[in-house]
């Protein structure tokens, strides 16, 4: 089955800096792959999607990239902002047609 | 805006007793899911309805029965359970389809005594 993969498990950067995290998934028919963030005690809210015929999506702060060839997607925050602190997983739909989510990353952005 | 509405929001039960966890959805949406979650943990798939017929079952103990009465909802009937299926169980939602975004409720925290 699918198995994804996600560092870092906590990043922790300051207002205004950037925030990187990354994600590789081992199932190369694997063609979907949503982001979603979870503030404590909260649901987990997709905040970007990208499909495998797209190299990189981009919805105002946040961007995705995504290398089919190395099999893996990472997301990119610019301009953080407090309200960015919060769990975020990466996720892989692969041939058995189900989400497989990385282990989550906490960032945490300081003022 | 979308919406998945999961009742109760918290559940103390003791491990004789019989109890349901609820989720509702009117965006027309025909898969739904349950996921497990424990803390500091990714969600875990437990099982997908699509067309109300269940399609995938993660090899969950019996002691978890789902069901999907209509198109709008989703049960999950608990009996029996132990103390290490406390979690937060997250129900979601999405069209049908290739690559459909799904959309999470905010779960029912279960605590088992």
């Amino acid at each position: 089955g699918e198995n994804v993969e996600q560092h870092p498990s906590t990043l922790s950067v300051q207002e205004g800096d950037s925030a990187v995290i990354k994600c590789t998934y081992s199932d190369s028919a694997s063609n979907y792959f949503p982001w979603y963030k979870q503030e404590l005690g909260k649901r987990p809210q997709l905040i970007i999607d990208i499909r495998s015929n797209v190299g990189e999506k981009k919805d105002q702060r946040i961007a995705v990239t995504l290398n089919k060839t190395a099999k893996h997607f990472s997301l990119h925050i610019t301009e953080t902002q407090p309200e960015d602190s919060a769990v975020y997983f990466c996720a892989a739909r692969g041939t058995a047609s189900k989400l497989t989510f990385g282990t989550g990353t906490r960032l945490q952005v300081t003022l | 805006d979308t919406e998945v509405t999961q009742t109760p929001k918290h559940l103390v039960m003791g491990m004789t007793n019989k109890k349901s966890l609820k989720c509702e959805q009117h965006m027309g949406h025909r898969a739904m899911y349950w996921y497990k979650q424990k803390a500091k943990k990714p969600p875990e798939l437990m099982f997908v309805y699509s067309y109300e017929k269940l399609s995938i079952n993660e090899s969950v103990p019996s002691r978890f029965s789902p069901e999907c009465p209509n198109s709008s909802l989703l049960n999950l009937h608990l009996h029996a359970l132990q103390p290490e299926d406390s979690a937060l169980y997250l129900c979601a939602s999405s069209r049908t389809g290739v690559n459909q975004p799904q959309h999470f409720g905010d779960g029912t925290r279960l605590s088992i005594l």
